[in-house]
């Protein structure tokens, strides 16, 4: 069983469109979260969520919209798509433990926009 | 402004070699450091670290990380093909589950 899942994989798409990502973790996991990671590889949060509750909202233009349905489920919605949005969406999520959250990573869903 | 900065960007050895990767950060309100492997597609975790100078060892990899000159550094013993990632150093700011990651080096064990 997958842990942390991303659907779609690949999305290709024209300039304006708009497009989502879906993203489920079956590890009872309180938090979830959404990272972006562009060209040169730097990994950077933009969303996160605990048990449904927005907590962090990064400097992310509000054509990014996530929703989260239930704690065990995280979506992300992107309007009106520009070229630079070309990345790779991971979706993670986190038990609080001792010391730190130990994030658990999904596949990444690669965006191109074309 | 919090970063983390990872060196080298890249490192090419061969099969056996043993490598060390430096993780060095400047981040408010530090929590934790972590260590991931990136292959193809998802960041695996390896390595949390919150204290000075406990090593945390797995097999041919180990960490340790120094609060007061504020870096760390992965070990890689012995490295084999299967070695080759991109290995990402994050650290934790708060208690937020906030993960700010450096660049990531990228090592390539040649057979």
């Amino acid at each position: 069983d997958t842990a942390v899942s991303q659907t779609p994989k690949y999305l290709v798409t024209q300039m304006g469109n708009d497009k989502s990502i879906k993203c489920e973790q079956n590890l009872g996991h309180d938090t979830m979260y959404w990272y972006k990671q562009d060209s040169k590889k730097f990994l950077k949060i933009m969303f996160s969520y605990n048990n449904k509750e927005l907590i962090i909202n990064e400097t992310v233009p509000n054509r990014f919209s996530p929703k989260s349905p239930d704690k065990a489920h995280l979506n992300l919605h992107i309007n009106s798509l520009e070229l630079g949005d070309s990345a790779v969406y991971f979706c993670a999520s986190s038990q609080e433990g001792t010391g730190a959250n130990v994030l658990t990573f999904g596949a990444g869903s690669r965006l191109t926009v074309l | 402004e919090d970063k983390v900065v990872q060196s080298p960007l890249s490192l090419v050895v061969h099969e056996g070699d043993t490598v060390t990767l430096n993780c060095s950060y400047e981040v408010t309100n530090f929590r934790s450091l972590l260590w991931y492997k990136q292959e193809k597609k998802a960041p695996t975790f390896l390595f949390m670290l919150t204290s000075s100078g406990i090593e945390k060892k797995s097999g041919r990899l180990s960490s340790i990380l120094d609060k007061k000159e504020l870096f760390s550094i992965l070990n890689i013993t012995a490295t084999q093909t299967g070695d080759s990632a991109i290995y990402l150093c994050a650290v934790e700011r708060g208690n937020t589950g906030k993960l700010i990651f450096g660049q990531g080096t990228t090592l390539q064990v040649k057979p």
